[in-house]
């Protein structure tokens, strides 16, 4: 168990609808990723938050977005759902080192999305 | 841009063989680099990672790698394979000074055949 919890763990979902993701990152840790794998992208980073605030972009689409809260825990709303939207969506979290640089991040069991 | 290429999508070895894994990177600066074990239906654990310091890196489970420069290499390894290896691994790679993200291969599922 890595301490980071997601849920729901399964949802499905229709074409056209709207989802919201949640993680609750391990004790202590500011940092969060959002990744998404799926079979033919394999594992993809979507965001990063870092203490509420958004740290790092990649291959999110404009119908994705996410947040982190003050208690820390963060949301990945995904909307207007295509069938290609259909994967694992996993959520990281990392402690930040005297360095001031992130360190190891952290996997969830992930949630399992599928768009009928 | 970083990359990471595993090469071998699946690895088939027999129990009590040696387990390698091949996981080559590409970086235009010094790079953290992580090997994570995805078994079935179950999300990504760190098996080991390596940040400059020693080039050698021993993990969990019997696992080490090596970090080689030269040969822009990180390949996975353990002397004997076991049943509950069979998984999906995945190499990893991020920057020190840039993005935080981490950049993956594709994967290499292994099979341990009794």
């Amino acid at each position: 168990d890595s301490g980071v919890t997601q849920t729901p763990k399964h949802l499905i979902t229709a074409t056209g609808q709207r989802v919201t993701l949640r993680c609750s990152p391990r004790s202590g840790d500011l940092s969060v990723y959002w990744y998404q794998q799926s079979l033919d992208q394999g594992l993809q980073f979507l965001i990063q938050y870092y203490n509420g605030e958004e740290r790092a972009k990649g291959n999110i689409l404009e119908r994705f977005s996410a947040q982190q809260f003050p208690d820390l825990h963060s949301e990945l709303n995904l909307s207007s759902l295509e069938l290609g939207d259909s994967a694992l969506y996993f959520c990281a979290s990392s402690p930040r080192r005297a360095s001031g640089r992130s360190d190891t991040q952290y996997f969830g069991p992930g949630t399992r999305l599928t768009v009928l | 841009a970083q990359s990471v290429t595993q090469l071998g999508s699946h690895v088939s070895v027999s129990e009590g063989a040696l387990v390698l894994l091949r996981c080559n990177y590409s970086s235009s600066v010094p790079p953290y680099l992580f090997w994570y074990v995805q078994y079935p239906n179950q999300g990504l654990q760190l098996l080991l990672k390596y940040t400059s310091a020693a080039t050698l890196v021993k993990g969990i489970n019997g696992f080490e790698a090596e970090f080689k420069k030269s040969e822009t290499s990180f390949h996975l390894t353990k002397p004997s394979a076991h049943m509950s290896d069979a998984a999906e691994y995945f190499c990893a790679v991020s920057d020190q000074g840039g993005s935080e993200k981490l950049v993956f291969g594709k994967g290499t599922k292994l099979t341990v055949n009794p």
